[in-house]
This record gives structure tokens, C-alpha cells and sequence, in this order.
């Protein structure tokens, strides 16, 4: 079954200090990867997507995420937290089953929380 | 630019009530989602318009119908609403398909029903 997972239910770093939230994913054939960011009380808004091409993706507020096929990871990345970084970040994959390439599969969902 | 304008933001039914939630995208796209989200369970999506006048069933259909009703608006509505259809509803919208591009979300509906 295609599935995406956020091994870590919540990330806590310090201000400054580099951050890392976590994906895998399993997914038949070439997978089109998302991440999204959710500000308490609001709607999710994109960060960044890879479709093909550059392992390493950037995106919006300073975020990157490197597609790793080997291991089928897709982990989100700054090299400098901020407090306003502290929300709650999904991951996503397009469901490639046939009929269903509408919808993406959607992860739990990683609150992250940086500390000042 | 409004984007993805969702109507209302609060609302508490009684069960058996009905309702119907409202959105609205101002940027021309042709696909448009309705999601609900639940602690723990992450995103799921209700009901989906791929364009105009096509409407299919997500993951969790039961208990809820929509109405494409022109480009623009999506419409959810909850015939008898239960304590389970208690949730933080989105719409959303993308270009094309959801699945090869980005999705804008609305701010949501936190719906309660008791």
C-alpha cells in the first residue's frame, strides 16, 4: 500500500540551531512529494514540492528538503530555526494508484517547536 | 487577493441539524478539495472536484454531498450531522490535479455538533 510516515510525532530545537522533520515514504514508481506548513488557527500553505531533477529542493522561508531515493526519505531542513518557525508540517505524496492520481496521501503531521 | 475564502470559520450544530459549509477561490483554478482534520488523523479528503461540473468521492464520504456550483465554489453540506462529523473542515484548491500541484487552503471551519 502507498503510505507516507512522520516518524516523529513532535520536534523540539533551540532558536539558531539547524532543524530537521522527517518523511519517508512508499510509493510505486517515480513519487511527487510535498510539504506543507500549518501556523496554529490557519490553513496549510505550501512550502515546497519535488516533482524530478535536483535532489535538493527549496523553498519558502528558507526551508529545503532533499528527495533521497536509496532510502525513500524526503526530510524538510533549515540551517537556522526561528521561534515563528514553530508550527505544525506535513508531508504529502501523490497517490500514484490509477484512478487516484487526484489525491495525495497525506502524513500525520510534525509539530515543531523552536525554543528562544 | 482573497485566495481560498471559506464561510463560516465557527459553527456548533445540534446532531441532526444540517448545514452547509461554503468556499470560494478567486484564481481560476480548476481542481478544488474538501478535507477534515482530526487529532491524530491527519488530513483526509471528503470530496473532490477535479474542474467544473465533476465532483468524486475522497476517503471518508459518508454523511456529506457537494455541489461544484460553478469554478469558483465548492460547497459542502452535512444532510443530519452527528457528533463524529465534529472536526476542523479546509477547502482547498490547485491549478490542475492535486497531486502534481500545489494545493492554496482556506483557513478553515471548526465545526462542533452536540
Amino acid at each position: 500500500a502507498q503510505s507516507v510516515a512522520q516518524p516523529e510525532d513532535q520536534v523540539n530545537v533551540a532558536e539558531g540551531n539547524p532543524l530537521t522533520v522527517k518523511c519517508t515514504y512508499s510509493v510505486s514508481g517515480n513519487p511527487y512529494l510535498f510539504w506543507y506548513v500549518q501556523y496554529p488557527n490557519r490553513g496549510l500553505q505550501f512550502l515546497l514540492k519535488y516533482i524530478t531533477g535536483d535532489n535538493l529542493v527549496k523553498g519558502s522561508y528558507g526551508f529545503e528538503a532533499e528527495f533521497n531515493k536509496s532510502q525513500t526519505s524526503f526530510h524538510l531542513k533549515k540551517p537556522s530555526a526561528l521561534v515563528s518557525d514553530s508550527a505544525l508540517y506535513f508531508c504529502a505524496v501523490r497517490d500514484l494508484h490509477a484512478g487516484n492520481n487526484r489525491k495525495l496521501i497525506w502524513g500525520l503531521g510534525t509539530s515543531l517547536a523552536v525554543n528562544p | 487577493n482573497a485566495g481560498v475564502t471559506q464561510t463560516p470559520k465557527f459553527q456548533v450544530l445540534k446532531t441532526g441539524q444540517s448545514m452547509t459549509l461554503q468556499c470560494a477561490q478567486d484564481m481560476n483554478h480548476n481542481s478544488m478539495y474538501w478535507y477534515r482534520q482530526d487529532p491524530g488523523m491527519g488530513l483526509r479528503l471528503i470530496y473532490y472536484s477535479a474542474s467544473e461540473g465533476t465532483t468524486d468521492k475522497g476517503e471518508v464520504p459518508n454523511g456529506y454531498n457537494v455541489s461544484r456550483l460553478n469554478k469558483r465554489e465548492f460547497s459542502l453540506r452535512l444532510e443530519s450531522a452527528a457528533p463524529s462529523q465534529t472536526s476542523v473542515y479546509f477547502c482547498a484548491s490547485s491549478p490542475g490535479y492535486g497531486g502534481t500541484t500545489e494545493a492554496f487552503f482556506g483557513q478553515g471551519t471548526r465545526l462542533t455538533v452536540v
